[in-house]
């Protein structure tokens, strides 16, 4: 079975923090994805990293950084966070084939005050 | 207008019922079509995954995807209480980082 864990499951941080988000896969992906899901947005792709070091913006990663220095692990990084960063972020991982879908972790509840 | 649009619902069903759930898409190149079951305050799990064109059954579940009206679905036979959730329908082109565009996702609940 696949397994993406990602490092907390609430966060409470106060607005200007650095803010890390980890996540681990255990299946040797070599994609990984952070998202974040809002009520009536559904998921928008904020990052995402298709290998080790590689990174590529997705449809939302203004106030974002990544960072992938192995391939089981994918940080999400709020420089500075703000209260409209609220949101529930979800890391989901792949394999390189084609017909792999994604797999996801359990989220992190984020609330920036 | 969004590549892939969904109803958010809410859809309430009496338990035993038969559920639709329906998406449509915009890009005909979308080859890869997939349903993600979200119970409250978890991550998305994979539920069906087809594709191209046609139908896949799993147990109570079956997925029908029609290309030609770009048209998603999904039916749920003798819907249950903890089918409650929910359900996201995500389309991708394939290739290897295959990235997914995904609905804003229905919520369903089933009442006993």
């Amino acid at each position: 079975d696949v397994k993406v864990t990602q490092s907390s499951r609430y966060l409470v941080k106060r607005t200007g923090e650095k803010v890390f988000l980890e996540c681990v896969q255990d299946m040797d992906h070599e994609n990984m994805f952070w998202y974040r899901q809002d009520p009536g947005l559904g998921l928008r792709l904020i990052y995402f990293s298709y290998d080790v070091k590689m990174k590529e913006k997705g449809d939302i990663p203004e106030g974002y950084s990544v960072s992938r220095e192995k391939k089981e692990r994918f940080s999400l990084i709020l420089e500075s966070a703000s209260t409209n960063q609220t949101s529930m972020y979800l890391c989901a991982s792949s394999s390189g084939l084609s017909q792999e879908t994604q797999y996801f972790g359990p989220g992190t509840r984020l609330l920036v005050l | 207008q969004k590549e892939v649009e969904q109803d958010p619902g809410p859809l309430s069903v009496p338990e035993g019922a038969i559920v639709s759930l329906n998406c449509t898409y915009s890009n005909s190149a979308f080859q890869y079509f997939m349903w993600y079951r979200q119970y409250s305050r978890k991550g998305p799990e994979l539920l069906m995954y087809t594709y191209s064109s046609g139908n896949k059954e799993d147990g109570r579940f079956t997925a029908q995807v029609d290309k030609s009206s770009k048209y998603i679905s999904l039916f749920i036979r003798d819907s249950q209480p903890s089918d409650s959730a929910t359900y996201l329908c995500a389309s991708s082109y394939g290739g290897a980082t295959n990235k997914l565009i995904f609905g804003t996702g229905t919520l369903l609940a089933v009442q006993p």
